[in-house]
């Protein structure tokens, strides 16, 4: 997706180790989305963040997994001790009124 | 809870015929509904919208129909190309906010 950067692009981690995935979104578009997308199924909604407001948090699979985002910048995905059921693909997306612009995802694969 | 169905999960078209994607959702307070394309290895890309305001929009070779009574959206391709090749998805809401997305169609154009 133009002007959304997700890195990195592919993550191998092993069972129980802590990850971070980052977004850089567009300047300016207050609307940041993060979405995990198992393979051959669809995005499944984890968080949203809006401007000064406090993000919307009801789409966290568990307490392993935690999201910032400064300002209206760089926003980051933290999953604690990893399990092999989070392997996905996790994307970013970011909306300023407009569509929903994603970012190319972090494929995360836990061995 | 809400959800949205998504039918075929794999279809395979010869180029130049057209092809139909099908979704049926829950919510009937829903009034938003995109379609998504993604492409291999890239993050999903919106192709065409439409609001429940009206019930069928078009743009050159693709079109999407709404029947709100039955709370279902189809997706139409006509002509369909090689590029046309990609996983679509359907989501259905009153926002970006609150999409609920289908499992996606893996749709195969045959040269």
């Amino acid at each position: 997706g133009a002007g959304v950067s997700q890195s990195p692009s592919n993550k191998v981690t092993e069972k129980g180790k802590d990850v971070e995935l980052r977004c850089d979104p567009i300047s300016g578009h207050t609307a940041l989305y993060w979405y995990r997308q198992r393979l051959g199924q669809g995005l499944e909604f984890l968080i949203y963040f809006q401007g000064n407001s406090a993000p919307d948090k009801s789409g966290l699979p568990s307490d392993r997994f935690s999201a910032e985002r400064t300002g209206e910048s760089v926003s980051t995905l933290t999953i604690q001790r990893t399990q092999q059921e989070d392997s996905a693909v996790y994307l970013c997306a970011e909306s300023g009124g407009s569509p929903l612009h994603f970012g190319n995802g972090t494929r995360l694969t836990v061995t | 809870g809400e959800n949205v169905e998504q039918h075929p999960s794999t279809l395979s078209v010869q180029e130049g015929d057209s092809a139909v994607i099908k979704c049926t959702y829950s919510d009937s307070a829903s009034n938003y509904f995109p379609w998504y394309k993604q492409e291999l290895g890239k993050g999903p890309q919106l192709i065409i919208d439409i609001r429940s305001n009206v019930g069928e929009k078009k743009d050159q070779r693709i079109a999407v129909t709404l029947n709100k009574t039955a709370k279902h959206f189809s997706l139409h391709i006509t002509e369909t190309q090689p590029e046309d090749s990609a996983v679509y998805f359907c989501a259905a809401g009153d926002s970006n906010y609150q999409l609920i997305w289908g499992a996606g169609t893996k749709l195969i154009i045959k040269p």
